[in-house]
């Protein structure tokens, strides 16, 4: 059964960082491409980052690219996003997703963790 | 790409045919997907490639459109479609979400 846990949220100061990790289960991270999105309390999905199988392509959106970077620990199935230098606006609640083989869509997800950004 | 979604919301009854749209600022082919998402859940892929039902979905609802225009279609409502859709381009990065459309009970 292909599952997805994020982890690693919480409340952290503007200008800090957080690692948020994705542990993939039920598959192999190598063989899935992986997207990022959030979405801030009450709004909208936005889209973060998608993240090849072995990890040599990495996109960004506009809004987190060079503060947001991802890397994978094979033995242990689990991508992780390291946040740096984060803001007011990267509030949200943070899902993992594992794309379909067919599209560049996500079919299964985590069920999220929330990072709070604030003084 | 800036991809606007309407309408933001939508009161409906249950059995009625629900049409949301997706309009694309620039052309994206056929790579469009549709995400239904109830409060405190993850998104579900609905709708993939634009036109292509995801295993599973009930094929009450169906997608269409290329190029720069696009629609999710609900043919009959029930009570579990009440909810927040979302269109997702994966043509060019960044990829973009639409705004979303509430979906709720008349």
């Amino acid at each position: 059964d292909v599952q997805l846990a994020e982890s690693g949220g919480g409340l952290v100061q503007p200008g800090g960082s957080l690692r948020l990790s994705c542990a993939a289960s039920g598959f192999s991270l190598r063989d899935s491409w992986i997207q990022w999105v959030r979405q801030a309390p009450g709004k909208g999905l936005v889209w973060l980052s998608r993240v090849s199988g072995y990890g040599d392509i990495a996109r960004f959106a506009d809004s987190v690219r060079g503060r947001f970077t991802v890397s994978r620990d094979y033995p242990k199935n689990t991508l992780y996003l390291q946040m740096d230098s984060l803001k007011a606006e990267d509030t949200a609640v943070y899902y993992c997703g594992r794309e379909v083989a067919t599209a560049s869509l996500c079919d299964s997800w985590g069920q999220g963790t929330l990072v709070a950004v604030s003084a | 790409i800036q991809m606007t979604q309407s309408p933001s919301s939508l009161s409906a009854s249950l059995g009625d045919r629900v049409i949301i749209t997706c309009r694309a600022s620039q052309d994206i082919g056929g790579d469009l997907g549709w995400y239904q998402q109830k409060p405190g859940q993850a998104p579900k892929l609905l709708i993939y490639s634009a036109s292509t039902l995801q295993s599973g979905v009930p094929s009450r609802f169906s997608g269409s459109g290329s190029a720069t225009d696009f629609t999710l279609t609900i043919s009959s409502l029930q009570a579990e479609d009440f909810a927040t859709y979302f269109c997702l381009q994966v043509a060019t990065y960044p990829y973009t979400f639409g705004q979303g459309t509430k979906l709720e009970i008349k």
